[in-house]
C-alpha cells in the first residue's frame, strides 16, 4: 500500500511569508502527527491529529498551526516566517492514537526560510 | 517530564564489527520504547520497538535492543554491521495514548570498510 506521502518536498520561501505543508497518510490511518527536525534542535513534536481533531500540541509558538480533514489528510501553516523555521517538517501516520499502533513516517518537506 | 539522551553523537565501526548504540531515558512509568533509523534525505523508519513483556527484542535488519529498567536503558545492537548500516538512528520515548514522541539527539554511525 501507498506509504505516507508529503507535499511539496521542497520549498523555499522568504522570511515573513506564510506556507502551508500537505501531508496524506496511508489508506485507513486516523491518526497524524508533525515533528519539525533542524540540526540545533532535533526532532520535536509539533502536533497531532485524530478525526479532524488537535489531541496533542507541543512547544511551538501560535505562527504554527495544523488542520486535519474529514479524509484525515493534514496541513500544517506556518506564518510570518522566520529563518529559524528552515527545517525538514515531518508527518506521520497510524491507525489511531497509541503507542500500540505503529507510526510511519513520511519523507517530509525541506523548507528553507531565507 | 520525559526526555532521552544519546550520549554518542558519532560513531564508526568496521564493516562485519558488531555494534551498540546507547540510549538513557527519564520518564517516571513505563516507557514505551523505540529505535528509528533515517538515512539521508529520507523519513524514520521504524527498527523496534518496546511496550512491555520480553526485555530482548527483535527489530528489522538485524537488530534487537535490550530494555534495562534499573539503568533505564534501551541500547541497540546488532552482531555484524553492513556498510548499508551507514545512517542516523535515533531513541525515541513516548506515553501510552497519544502519538507524541520525545526524541533523542540521534547518532550518525559510518561504517568504514
Amino acid at each position: 500500500k501507498a506509504g505516507v506521502t508529503q507535499t511539496p518536498r521542497y520549498l523555499i520561501k522568504t522570511r515573513g511569508q506564510q506556507v502551508t505543508l500537505s501531508c496524506s497518510p496511508i489508506s485507513g490511518h486516523r491518526s497524524v502527527s508533525w515533528y519539525q527536525q533542524t540540526p540545533g534542535q532535533g526532532l520535536q513534536f509539533l502536533f497531532e491529529y485524530f478525526s479532524e481533531t488537535q489531541r496533542n500540541k507541543g512547544n511551538f509558538p501560535g505562527r504554527f498551526s495544523g488542520r486535519q480533514f474529514s479524509n484525515s489528510r493534514s496541513e500544517m501553516n506556518v506564518s510570518t516566517l522566520e529563518l529559524g523555521d528552515s527545517a525538514l517538517y515531518l508527518c506521520a501516520s497510524s491507525f489511531s492514537p497509541g503507542m500500540n499502533t505503529e507510526a510511519f513516517f513520511g519523507q517530509g518537506t525541506r523548507l528553507t526560510v531565507v | 517530564a520525559q526526555s532521552v539522551t544519546q550520549p554518542d553523537i558519532h560513531i564508526t565501526v568496521s564493516e562485519g564489527a558488531s555494534l551498540e548504540l546507547r540510549c538513557n531515558y527519564s520518564y517516571g512509568a513505563t516507557p514505551y520504547l523505540f529505535w528509528y533509523v533515517q538515512s539521508p534525505g529520507q523519513g524514520l523508519q521504524l527498527l523496534l520497538k518496546y511496550f512491555s513483556g520480553d526485555t530482548l527484542v527483535q527489530g528489522i535488519k538485524g537488530f534487537e535492543a535490550e530494555f534495562k529498567r534499573s539503568q533505564s536503558s534501551f541500547n541497540l545492537r546488532k552482531p555484524s554491521v553492513h556498510w548499508s548500516d551507514a545512517a542516523e538512528y535515533f531513541c525515541a520515548v513516548g506515553k501510552e495514548y497519544g502519538n507524541k514522541l520525545v526524541f533523542g539527539a540521534g547518532t550518525i554511525l559510518r561504517v568504514k570498510s
